[in-house]
């Protein structure tokens, strides 16, 4: 079974672009989430999707956003980037949302180099 | 909010000792499940292992188990017989309902 996939693993772009990242759940899992990992700031809670509906965010700018397609699928979207957005995004998918005890898949991770 | 805190940045063992890895957790939920991440150089974060809160028998993953102490909210995790591939960046969860909470992580060196 295929597990969480990631594209693309690395990229730079120019403070003021936009950059988008996709993420393909495990096969069957429904629900996706994603996190912002940097030296400083640790794993911190984007968003999280499920039945293509936002349902749960975390305490970022409204720069950051997201969506999940009906196969659930997901993409997440930094617009006007600035340079602390320079991290690893990691998508992570599991069966169920909103329910404890409820494992979390991670994917390989993008890097986002933002010059 | 939940907190999750590593208060060991850095850790080292020698190859087939066994390390302890300290975490603790602040929630008011009743019903809340703890995790170990391991994250390699690779950059993929993996489980390590999961605790149910509601259980008070410790759970075990071959060389890995925790100590889940759930009066003093800690959820140790013990690494057995270290092997040079247990060398990584180690993350303690928890989670109830909506999200997960990370510690900050331990580095973990193994020493041959």
């Amino acid at each position: 079974k295929a597990g969480v996939t990631q594209t693309p693993r690395y990229l730079i772009k120019t403070r003021g672009q936009q950059v988008t990242l996709s993420c393909s759940p495990i096969s069957g899992h429904r629900s996706v989430s994603w996190y912002q990992q940097t030296p400083g700031q640790g794993l911190q809670f984007l968003f999280e999707y499920f039945s293509e509906t936002q349902r749960n965010k975390g305490n970022f700018p409204g720069r950051f956003s997201g969506r999940q397609f009906s196969n659930s699928r997901s993409e997440m979207n930094v617009s006007t980037l600035e340079l602390g957005d320079s991290a690893l995004y990691l998508c992570a998918s599991s069966l169920y949302p909103g329910r404890s005890g409820n494992t979390i898949y991670f994917g390989e991770g993008s890097w986002l180099t933002v010059v | 909010a939940q907190t999750v805190t590593q208060s060991q940045p850095e850790m080292s063992v020698q190859e087939a000792e066994t390390v302890t890895l300290s975490c603790t957790y602040d929630t008011s939920e009743s019903d809340y499940y703890l995790f170990w991440y391991k994250q390699p150089p690779s950059r993929q974060m993996i489980l390590v292992i999961r605790q149910e809160a509601y259980k008070q028998q410790n759970a075990t993953e071959n060389r890995f188990s925790v100590n889940f102490q759930k009066a003093a909210k800690s959820f140790s995790l013990k690494i057995s017989d270290s092997q040079l591939g247990d060398a990584a960046m180690y993350f303690c969860a928890s989670h109830t309902g909506n999200q997960f909470y990370f510690g900050t992580g331990t580095s973990l060196t193994v020493i041959p």
